[in-house]
């Protein structure tokens, strides 16, 4: 199984400055095919459902501001906030959709400073 | 609009049964996959299962293995998870997930709360 660990457990920014979260998969999760990796980042605020916002590590969905992205590395990614605003108070989860079991990672608490 | 609407949880004793329904709104289940993800009180989230939509296979982890099984009805627009031998562990609050066009976990339902407990 690929495990997914994520980083870190929680993190604490100031308005208006970059917040950045990190996943590692244990193993590619790149498919040849398309040369894409099938990593998600999700959103999930307090008595809500996560919400999706980037899959594919690095497209952004529909409708979420363009000041989240994500990016990748091998078996490196990163989802960035540019400017945090006080809206992104959440728990931020990355999962991987590549080979099941489609793990998530643990999770990431962001506050704010 | 896409919509995902849960049902079917509630409080059941340890070694019981349920059965959960998705039912699915603004579009049509056999063109997508679904997922079924938990997440237990104050806990991130867990991938269960997943249902192909092209063969109806279905994959699931191995924690529920054997003890859950997913189905769908085409004629209703609903997917269903059964879960059997429930166990205290299983206390949680499920959600269905469709896909996206490209496969990623996308649309997310509301979730419903499943209590195992005596």
């Amino acid at each position: 199984d690929i495990v997914v660990t994520q980083s870190p457990d929680s993190l604490a920014v100031s308005l208006g400055e970059r917040a950045t979260i990190n996943c590692k998969t244990s193993q590619s999760i790149l498919y040849s095919s398309n040369n894409k990796n099938y990593l998600a980042w999700y959103q999930q605020k307090p008595g809500q459902p996560p919400k999706m916002l980037i899959y594919w590590a690095s497209t952004r969905e529909s409708g979420v501001p363009d000041r989240f992205s994500g990016s990748e590395s091998g078996t490196d990614f990163t989802l960035t906030i540019s400017s945090l605003q006080a809206e992104d108070v959440a728990v931020y989860y990355c999962q991987q959709y590549y080979i099941p079991p489609f793990s998530f990672g643990q999770g990431t608490k962001l506050e704010i400073k | 609009e896409v919509q995902l609407v849960e049902s079917g949880g509630g409080l059941v004793q340890p070694g019981g049964s349920l059965r959960l329904s998705c039912a699915a709104s603004g579009f049509t289940f056999s063109s997508y996959w679904v997922h079924w993800v938990r997440q237990a009180p104050g806990k991130g989230l867990v991938w269960l299962s997943r249902i192909n939509s092209d063969d109806s296979s279905a994959t699931y982890v191995d924690s529920v293995k054997g003890r859950f099984t997913i189905s769908s009805d085409s004629a209703k627009n609903t997917q269903y998870l059964q879960m059997n031998s429930l166990r205290d562990e299983d206390t949680a609050v499920y959600y269905c997930v469709r896909t996206n066009r490209v496969g990623a976990p996308s649309y997310w339902g509301q979730g419903i709360l499943v209590t195992v407990s005596s």
